[in-house]
C-alpha cells in the first residue's frame, strides 16, 4: 500500500531532551515535507526537501533540523525541544513538486512540559 | 501576513445540496492551488488542483474555481453526503516559490 509512514503517533517529552520523529514514504516520491498544525493557525510548512541531500526551509524553521541521506526518509529532529513547539506534525511527500498534491502521514501528536 | 484565507471558519449544508467553500489569496507569485480534505485524527488528503492558466477543474463532484483578477477560488462539492463531513484547507504555491502555503480551513458539516 501506497503510504507515508511516521512515528510515533503520540509523544510526550520534556524540555530540551533532544528527540527525532521518523518519515518514511514507499512510493520513490522525489518531495518530502515537514508540516505542523496548531488550533486557529493551520499548517505551516516547516522544511522540506526536494531529493536526497536537498533541504530548504519552509514558513517556521526555527528549533528543527531535518536530513534527506535517503530518498524515502525524512527524519525531523528537535535538538532542544521547548514547550512552544507542542503540536501536531504532518509529514508528507510528492512525486515532483508542492503542485502535485501531496500524500500525508497520519501525524504525531508532541507535547513538550 | 496571511497569504492563504479562509474567511469561513464553519459551514453546514443539507445532504444533496451544493457546498461552497471559499479562499483568497494575496501573493500574486502563487500559480497552482489545491484543495485537502482532512478527517480527524487523520492527515491531509489531495482532492483536486487547478492551475493558473485555466479557471476551472472538475473531478467528479468536485470543481475548483479559480477568478485571477480577484485571487479568489473556491471549491464547490455537488451533491453533497455526509461522508464528506471534514475540515477543508486551501493552499497555494508557485514554480518559483519554496513553500506550500495553506489556509486556516472550514468545517463543513453534511446534515442527512
Amino acid at each position: 500500500e501506497a503510504q507515508v509512514t511516521q512515528n510515533p503517533r503520540y509523544l510526550i517529552t520534556v524540555t530540551g531532551k533532544k528527540l527525532t520523529v521518523t518519515c518514511s514514504q514507499n512510493m520513490n516520491h522525489e518531495y518530502m515535507s515537514w508540516y505542523r498544525q496548531d488550533p486557529g493557525l493551520g499548517l505551516r510548512q516547516i522544511y522540506y526537501s526536494m531529493n536526497v541531500e536537498v533541504t530548504d526551509k519552509g514558513d517556521v524553521p526555527e528549533g528543527y533540523k531535518v536530513s534527506r541521506k535517503e530518498k524515502r526518509n525524512f527524519p525531523l529532529i528537535l535538538e532542544s525541544p521547548s514547550p512552544n513547539q507542542t503540536s501536531l506534525y504532518f509529514c508528507a511527500s510528492s512525486l515532483s513538486g508542492h503542485h502535485r498534491g501531496y500524500t500525508f502521514g497520519s501525524g504525531t501528536r508532541l507535547t513538550v512540559v | 501576513d496571511q497569504q492563504v484565507k479562509q474567511n469561513s471558519p464553519s459551514l453546514s449544508v443539507q445532504e444533496g445540496r451544493i457546498s461552497i467553500l471559499n479562499c483568497d489569496y494575496t501573493n500574486s507569485m502563487f500559480d497552482y492551488f489545491l484543495w485537502y480534505k482532512k478527517y480527524p485524527a487523520e492527515g491531509p488528503t489531495f482532492l483536486i488542483s487547478i492551475s493558473s492558466i485555466k479557471d476551472k477543474n472538475e473531478d467528479g463532484r468536485f470543481t475548483v474555481f479559480l477568478n485571477k483578477s480577484a485571487k479568489h477560488l473556491s471549491l464547490h462539492i455537488v451533491p453533497s453526503q455526509p461522508g464528506d463531513s471534514a475540515v477543508y484547507f486551501c493552499a497555494a504555491t508557485s514554480s518559483g516559490y519554496s513553500t506550500l502555503t495553506f489556509g486556516k480551513g472550514t468545517m463543513l458539516l453534511v446534515s442527512p
